[in-house]
């Protein structure tokens, strides 16, 4: 399994927007790259996921480069709900194949 | 999107008792469940995948006999800790995975059960 590295903490305030970056050096050809959410005494919460270039949703952008080997989550005008663990994730999303989280970076969002 | 729940959400026991755990994905059909546990400030830490109708496969250092898995429909996996004690006491989460293909997201995090052992 491909092991992640985020920083471990990042401060911001409202408004702003958030750009984690994740290393994943040993990412395999069928892994996918997953974040999530993680909010205190909650279960974790897909945010994004995907596999090359750019993927972009109602919550988030995810840019990857050519070469694979880190992304980044990009949250637009943060707010203070936004405050949480987010967890960069890289695996084969066939179903039945097991994640390893990392440490995730904790995110708080100041007013 | 896929919902999956726990039951209980929390639980107080006293040490030497069982408890179970209930994950069942609610709308879509999950062939692999997954078991985690996550100690305060930590990060989640996978204890067993468990597939439907088979035996679960658990992470080494899990010992199988303290925690059951059983995994009897496509829809529930359940988790009983067996003569809990209060070094059991941590947060428990449960995953599932579809059987692929409609869903595009790899997990589907349940959300978490709260174990205390006096």
């Amino acid at each position: 399994l491909a092991k992640t590295t985020q920083p471990i903490s990042m401060d911001s305030y409202e408004g702003q927007e958030v750009n984690i970056t994740c290393s994943h050096n040993n990412i395999a050809t069928n892994d996918y790259i997953t974040w999530y959410q993680q909010f205190p005494s909650q279960g974790p919460r897909f945010i994004i996921q995907g596999y090359k270039t750019k993927v972009t949703n109602e919550v988030a952008s995810l840019f990857i480069p050519a070469d694979r080997k880190s992304s980044t989550l990009s949250l637009p005008r943060v707010s203070l709900s936004d405050t949480a663990v987010y967890y960069c994730l890289v695996g084969d999303i066939a179903a039945g194949n097991k994640l390893t989280f990392g440490g995730g970076t904790r995110v708080l969002v100041k007013p | 999107g896929a919902v999956v729940s726990q039951h209980p959400s929390r639980v107080i026991c006293k040490s030497g008792t069982s408890v179970k755990i209930e994950c069942r994905s609610l709308d879509f059909q999950a062939t692999t469940m997954f078991w985690y546990r996550q100690f305060p400030k930590q990060s989640l830490m996978l204890m067993a995948t468990s597939n439907e109708g088979s035996k679960a496969t658990y992470e080494q250092g899990v010992e199988k006999d303290k925690f059951l898995i059983n995994h009897a429909s496509l829809t529930l996996s359940t988790l009983t800790v067996t003569s809990a004690h209060p070094e059991d006491s941590s947060f428990y989460i449960c995953s599932a995975a579809s059987a692929g293909g409609i869903i595009q997201e790899t997990q589907y995090f349940g959300p978490g059960t709260r174990l205390l052992v006096l």
